[in-house]
């Protein structure tokens, strides 16, 4: 079984839609977890850790349930430049030996 | 706002030669890790170091590959017999250790071309 598992996509969607992403994890004993955005050819960067409460960060909300090791991300009003693959990464275990990523997922906002 | 750093950006190499890749890390992170990502798959973990040795490898990270923190500063992959399955985008990234939600800082990446 696959660490991390996300739908590969891609999501096409128009200006001004919702989209949500999901994501699980086979990793029980997981204590960080984050999205991470990757535009074509460039490195993953931060797009928002998930905590256990939930977060949210203008239009981007962030969402975890450990009960069910899945975790999910909302963009609401998407912008073109939303366009990008959205990685969903956790740390794997009790320490920081290795981040797991997803496979990502595509998403095209159109005009 | 401090980053990762790496070099070359673009290397390319003939089958067989060995290869170098360099990274700086964000200078008081604890953790060091080396990710690769063949066009268009997913983001593979190679190797995590911490404390001058490795902390965990995949089996990717076989003995064709070995990292080395020479100095205070740099972290390096080299692969010692590059194969043209090696050709991929290399990533270096790094973490402060230390408790908390701490994400993993990535490298702008090497782009190694096997030929």
């Amino acid at each position: 079984r696959k660490e991390v598992e996300q739908d590969p996509g891609p999501f096409n969607v128009p200006e001004g839609a919702t989209v949500a992403f999901n994501c699980t994890y086979s990793n029980s004993a997981s204590q960080s977890f984050f999205w991470y955005r990757q535009d074509c050819r460039k490195e993953p960067k931060l797009l928002m850790s998930v905590y256990s409460s939930g977060n949210e960060d203008g239009r981007f909300t962030a969402q975890l349930n450990r009960a069910s090791q899945y975790i999910s991300l909302l963009i609401r009003d998407s912008k073109l430049s939303d366009s990008a693959t959205y990685l969903c990464v956790v740390n794997g275990g009790e320490n920081f030996n290795k981040f797991y990523f997803g496979s990502g997922t595509k998403l095209n906002v159109k005009p | 706002e401090p980053e990762v750093t790496q070099t070359p950006s673009h290397q390319v190499t003939q089958m067989g030669q060995e290869v170098i890749l360099r990274c700086v890390p964000i200078s008081n992170h604890l953790y060091f890790y080396w990710y690769r990502q063949i066009l268009g798959q997913k983001v593979e973990f190679l190797v995590s170091f911490y404390n001058n040795e490795i902390s965990e490898k995949s089996e990717i990270f076989d003995d064709q590959f070995s990292v080395e923190r020479p100095d205070g500063s740099n972290f390096t992959l080299k692969i010692r017999s590059t194969k043209l399955e090696d050709s991929a985008m290399y990533f270096c990234a790094s973490n402060p250790g230390r408790g908390g939600w701490t994400e993993a800082f990535f490298g702008q990446g090497t782009r190694l071309t096997v030929v």
